[in-house]
């Protein structure tokens, strides 16, 4: 597509649920990243995904999240358990050789 | 580890004021240095970058030089617009390859009043 598409834009939820998290990269980027943007903190490295190379998970925060990308093309990050603390806007980025990104516009998830 | 530090915010300007953002970093390498606006209600885009000392990255007005012996990237524009008011973030990598990931500064926003 023209750009990276993220879904949903607005996720709430409960505490203690699971929510599954979908980013659709531009066509023919072989790098995809996710982010998670909270307030007061920036911007998060949380997983890195390179071609067929095995991703880079050092930013995940717990082993409550995870993500996987099929077909290196789209990816989901799901976070199991939802906790309060894992309210964010979480960001999707994709390169096709690991300098010039594209974001989405990211999810923002409310855990209630 | 790397990381990125960017002064606190929020900042408030009146239209045509000079701005100056700072940013300092701390690097194991040699990495590349890049500053990435956010502008109400639209994703995080590209707004300048530099890829090795004394570069100097610009676009749409604005300016940072990537100073190695200061370890900074400082952010400016003579003459800032309403339109400028948006989220400024600094962030650096080794890119492309292996280590491209983004490490990002906190943010700052900045408000410009006609």
């Amino acid at each position: 597509g023209a750009g990276v598409s993220q879904s949903p834009s607005n996720k709430v939820t409960e505490k203690g649920k699971d929510v599954e998290l979908r980013c659709d990269p531009i066509s023919g980027h072989t790098a995809l990243y996710w982010y998670r943007q909270s307030l007061g903190q920036g911007l998060e490295f949380l997983i890195y995904f390179q071609g067929n190379s095995a991703p880079d998970k050092s930013g995940l925060p717990s082993d409550r999240f995870s993500a996987e990308r099929t077909g290196g093309s789209v990816s989901t990050l799901t976070i199991q358990r939802t906790q309060q603390e894992d309210s964010a806007v979480y960001l999707c980025a994709s390169s096709a050789n690991g300098e010039k990104y594209t974001f989405g516009s990211g999810t923002r998830l409310t855990v209630v | 580890g790397d990381s990125v530090t960017q002064m606190e915010g929020p900042v408030t300007l009146s239209e045509e004021a000079f701005l100056t953002i700072n940013c300092t970093y701390t690097a194991t390498g040699y990495p590349s240095l890049f500053w990435y606006v956010q502008y109400p209600g639209e994703g995080l885009q590209l707004l300048l970058k530099a890829t090795k000392a004394d570069d100097k990255g610009s676009n749409k007005g604005f300016e940072a030089t990537y100073r190695k012996e200061t370890t900074s990237f400082h952010l400016e524009k003579g003459s800032v617009q309403v339109s400028d008011s948006a989220v400024y973030f600094c962030a650096l990598s080794y890119g492309p390859g292996a280590n491209s990931k983004l490490t990002f500064g906190k943010g700052i926003t900045l408000s410009v009043r006609p």
